[in-house]
């Protein structure tokens, strides 16, 4: 409904198990993001990137990996993750200007990715 | 650094009410302000956003969000709810500088016949 899509749409891992999410976007953006929204909590941005650079890590454990493809994809590679890693997945785009302060960029979300860690 | 408020955990209101969900900011200069809704197992849905002009700014769904620099406010607003409008709201608060977005922790609608 939003040109931005997430697949899967629910994921169930152990301790020790690698998965990937992923997203994709159909609105010609230049810029994607990855968040993490827990309950009763502010959504957490964890990755940005403009123009597939990566501009924006904010703090996030190595556990948690990007790929940035191209401007459509997004990869959020995953690997011994932690009970409290569980959370819905958001991805998000927008289309930035390399002037940062002339970007109203509208950031468009996918519907999530709902993980939970055993 | 900026910050965004939504003081009230859950607003209650009765269809064909009108309905506000607050919001407040606090961010270097002026402020790009947005308004995002979350139904169910959804993501983030855009609803409206002030850039500059009018301070009246009309969204989707009937909504619309008054931005108020002196109180440094930005609430939601909706003339008449419908039961429909029942969803989780964001607020989200970005400087000119090229700062992320900040979103405030979320305030759910709940709209009864």
């Amino acid at each position: 409904e939003t040109g931005v899509t997430q697949t899967p749409r629910h994921l169930v891992m152990g301790m020790t198990n690698k998965k990937s999410l992923k997203c994709e976007q159909h609105l010609g953006h230049n810029a994607m993001y990855w968040y993490k929204q827990s309950a009763k909590k502010p959504l957490e941005l964890m990755f940005v990137y403009n123009f597939k650079e990566q501009t924006e890590n904010n703090s996030v454990p190595s556990r948690f990996s990007p790929e940035c493809p191209n401007s459509s994809h997004l990869f959020l590679h995953l690997h011994t993750l932690q009970p409290e890693d569980s959370a819905l997945y958001l991805c998000a785009s927008s289309q930035v200007t390399r002037d940062s302060s002339t970007s109203t960029d509208t950031q468009y979300f996918g519907p999530g990715t709902r993980l939970t860690v055993l | 650094a900026q910050s965004v408020a939504q003081p009230e955990d859950q607003v209650n209101v009765a269809e064909g009410n009108p309905l506000t969900v607050k919001c407040t900011y606090s961010v270097s200069g002026n402020p790009y302000l947005f308004w995002y809704v979350q139904y169910p197992n959804r993501g983030l849905q855009f609803l409206l956003k002030y850039i500059t002009g009018d301070n009246l700014v009309k969204g989707s769904y009937g909504f619309e969000a008054e931005f108020n620099k002196s109180q440094t406010s930005f609430h939601l607003k909706k003339p008449s709810a419908l039961v429909s409008d029942s969803a989780l709201y964001f607020c989200a608060v970005r400087d000119r500088t090229g700062g992320k977005l900040i979103f405030g922790q979320g305030t759910e609608l709940s709209v009864k016949p």
